[in-house]
């Protein structure tokens, strides 16, 4: 079945810093990639996403690249902010799995000043 | 700002107690999700619903009980909760549920059982 393996965590970066959270995954088909964000108290919000293979996504500062020859869709950002620490979340969608969303288990990033 | 509204933002009951939770959305959406997901996890599927139709049931109890009034609109209707599930109940919507449409979240309703 579909699987996605993100780092683990929590990662803890200075103010502007260089950032990369690690997702990879397994799939059947052609499945589309995506970023969630998840502030607490909040509910996950849609940071970015690919639908094919090369695509590159970019919101925010934040960007990732499907990468289908290594099965990869690694996070980045070249310089986070303290309003960046929250959990994000890998996750692919497959139409060969009735359209479910298969999650990583999620990175927690913290920022400090 | 969420476009998907749920109601309430907490809620505590008793195990013997009888619940609804609410979600709304007015993006056109056909596709509306419930989730569950506990501290530091990721979100575990619940239900799906298409075009006002049960589509998924992820084995959920039966104490756990869904409805789709109208496109815009789903229900979580509890009953006799036991304590393992207290959690954030999360619910979700997309224009369609397969494609590579992303889903909009809520910002949940957390839910205690005492």
């Amino acid at each position: 079945g579909d699987s996605v393996t993100q780092m683990e965590g929590p990662v803890t970066l200075s103010e502007e810093a260089f950032l990369t959270i690690n997702c990879t995954y397994t799939a059947t088909g052609y499945p589309s990639l995506f970023w969630y964000v998840q502030y607490p108290g909040e509910g996950l919000q849609l940071l970015l996403k690919a639908t094919k293979a090369d695509d590159k996504g970019s919101n925010k500062g934040f960007e990732a690249t499907y990468r289908k020859e290594t099965t990869s869709f690694h996070l980045e950002k070249g310089s986070v902010q303290v309003s960046d620490s929250a959990v994000y979340f890998c996750a692919l969608k497959s139409n060969t799995n009735a359209g479910k969303s298969t999650f990583g288990d999620g990175t927690t990033l913290t920022v400090k000043p | 700002d969420t476009e998907v509204t749920q109601t309430p933002k907490h809620l505590v009951m008793g195990m013997t107690n009888k619940k609804s939770l609410k979600c709304e959305q007015h993006m056109g959406h056909r596709a509306m999700y419930w989730y569950k997901q506990k501290a530091k996890k990721p979100p575990e599927l619940m239900f799906v619903y298409s075009y006002e139709k049960l589509s998924i049931n992820e084995s959920v109890p039966s104490r756990f009980s869904p409805e789709c009034p109208n496109s815009s609109l789903l229900n979580l209707h509890l009953h006799a909760l036991q304590p393992e599930d207290s959690a954030l109940y999360l619910c979700a919507s997309s224009q369609g549920q397969t494609g590579n449409q992303p889903q909009h979240f809520g910002d949940g309703t957390r839910l205690s059982i005492l």
